[in-house]
């Protein structure tokens, strides 16, 4: 089971240049969701997303977009990156389960630095 | 304002030892409380989940509480192993709207030291 990819694990970015984050799952999860995690804090949601086709935004999402037009992937796009971009950004999915909890999935991690 | 507090920052034990790490939580509504372990460059991974009628789970070597009334929980580790060095994270779920959504603290490091 390869649970939640993300790709690339690191990524060096210039002030002004965007980019894709990439997340896959193959867990036939309904929920996905984009974090940050900054040294000395908790992580942070971006954006999440219900289903395919819904979306919806987190606690940071200014600077960020995200799609989800499949139910495996979900990828978040930087447009024109900037240093306070520099962060880890991680990935995660879970389920409804009626009446339980849904266990969150993450995956490894994206190091991303903008110079 | 939602909040997970979690103390210490970072501790430091010998191998064989046992802690206990705390988490204080201002989140409402309340769903659920978790904690992760998350090893360095690795994504967080569960431990436990504790529903507000559960006042103690265990995983292993690993036993967490919660007090709702109080909103504290503590992850106590027994007998602790080099590999038990990570930094444990406190999350606290909140259903808005049909979403659980995730309010982490910002962990605690552990290292434990032969």
């Amino acid at each position: 089971n390869a649970g939640v990819t993300q790709t690339p694990k690191f990524q060096v970015l210039k002030t002004g240049q965007s980019m894709t984050l990439q997340c896959a799952q193959d867990m036939n999860h309904e929920y996905m969701s984009w974090y940050r995690q900054d040294p000395g804090m908790g992580l942070r949601l971006i954006h999440y997303s219900v289903g395919a086709g819904i979306t919806d935004q987190g606690e940071v999402p200014n600077g960020y977009n995200v799609s989800r037009s499949t139910t495996e992937d979900f990828p978040l796009r930087l447009l024109s990156a900037a240093p306070s971009q520099t962060s880890v950004y991680f990935c995660a999915s879970s389920y409804s389960r009626s009446g339980g909890v849904a266990e969150a999935f993450f995956g490894q991690g994206t190091r991303l630095t903008v110079v | 304002k939602n909040q997970v507090e979690q103390s210490p920052q970072s501790l430091i034990i010998l191998e064989g030892k046992n802690c206990t790490l705390q988490c204080n939580y201002t989140v409402s509504p309340f769903s659920n409380l978790r904690w992760y372990k998350q090893d360095t460059g690795r994504g967080p991974v569960s431990l436990t989940i504790m529903t507000f009628s559960e006042n103690t789970k265990s995983n292993g070597r690993y036993t967490a509480t919660l007090d709702a009334d109080t909103k504290q929980s503590s992850l106590h580790i027994t007998a602790s192993q080099l590999s038990d060095s990570a930094s444990y994270i406190c999350v606290v779920s909140s259903n808005s709207g049909g979403y659980n959504k995730l309010i982490f603290g910002a962990g605690t490091r552990l290292a434990v030291h032969p």
